[in-house]
């Protein structure tokens, strides 16, 4: 199984500040059709998650361009330009491209 | 407006067998696929498997001989049975299509 290693495991961000997170993947996520198949979450206390990018950096629809996606092959990034406190909660990467689908770990993100 | 909703038991017995439903609306299951994903308790998240356009299945190699994932596409149902359930089986499971719509989850404890 692909194996998604995201890093910090917490981050501490004051409001209006920048905020990043790291997805590393085991092997690469380039699928057979050529798209890259990485997806970012968020999924805020006692809520579903909510998916807010996906094909790397391909923002859902209502999702605020604050947010931004990049990356490549086995390493990817997620940044946040301004934290508000909206955006509190656990951040989780999410590799569509090979079966079993993988998540990593979860980063939660908390207001300093 | 697409709508999806799990429900079961919230208590089934250690080596018992777990079944939940996941009700649809708002798209029809012939020309989308349903995953199960499930959550322990203050842990990260597990996609177990996904029920395709086509009917075919895949499942997560690490439970794929407890589970069973089907439909009754009149009914706009999705199911999932999983047998010897253990203690550690005890999460929030969430049926989601394409990770961007998502239940609400049900939560399923393992106790005697």
């Amino acid at each position: 199984d692909v194996v998604m290693t995201q890093t910090p495991v917490s981050l501490s961000v004051a409001i209006g500040q920048p905020a990043s997170i790291s997805c590393k993947s085991s092997q690469s996520l380039v699928g057979t059709s050529g798209k890259t198949y990485l997806n970012w979450l968020l999924q805020r206390p006692g809520q579903s998650p909510k998916r807010l990018i996906y094909l790397v950096s391909k923002l859902d629809s209502g999702i605020p361009d604050r947010f931004s996606g990049s990356g490549s092959e086995t390493d990817f990034t997620l940044k946040i330009s301004r934290v508000e406190a909206d955006d509190l909660g656990v951040y989780y990467c999410l590799q569509g491209t090979h079966f079993p689908n993988t998540f990593g770990a979860g980063t939660k993100l908390e207001l300093k | 407006q697409v709508q999806l909703k799990e429900s079961g038991p919230g208590l089934v017995q250690p080596s018992q067998t777990l079944s939940l439903t996941c009700t649809v609306s708002g798209l029809s299951l012939t020309s989308n696929s349903v995953s199960w994903i499930r959550q322990p308790p203050g842990k990260g998240l597990e996609w177990m498997g996904v029920i395709w356009s086509n009917g075919g299945t895949d499942y997560n190699s690490a439970i794929k001989s407890r589970l069973s994932i089907s439909r009754d596409t009149s009914k706009s149902q999705v199911f999932l049975k999983m047998n010897s359930l253990q203690t550690e089986d005890t999460a929030m499971y969430f049926c989601a299509r394409d990770v961007y719509y998502w239940g609400q989850g049900v939560m399923v404890t393992v106790s005697s």
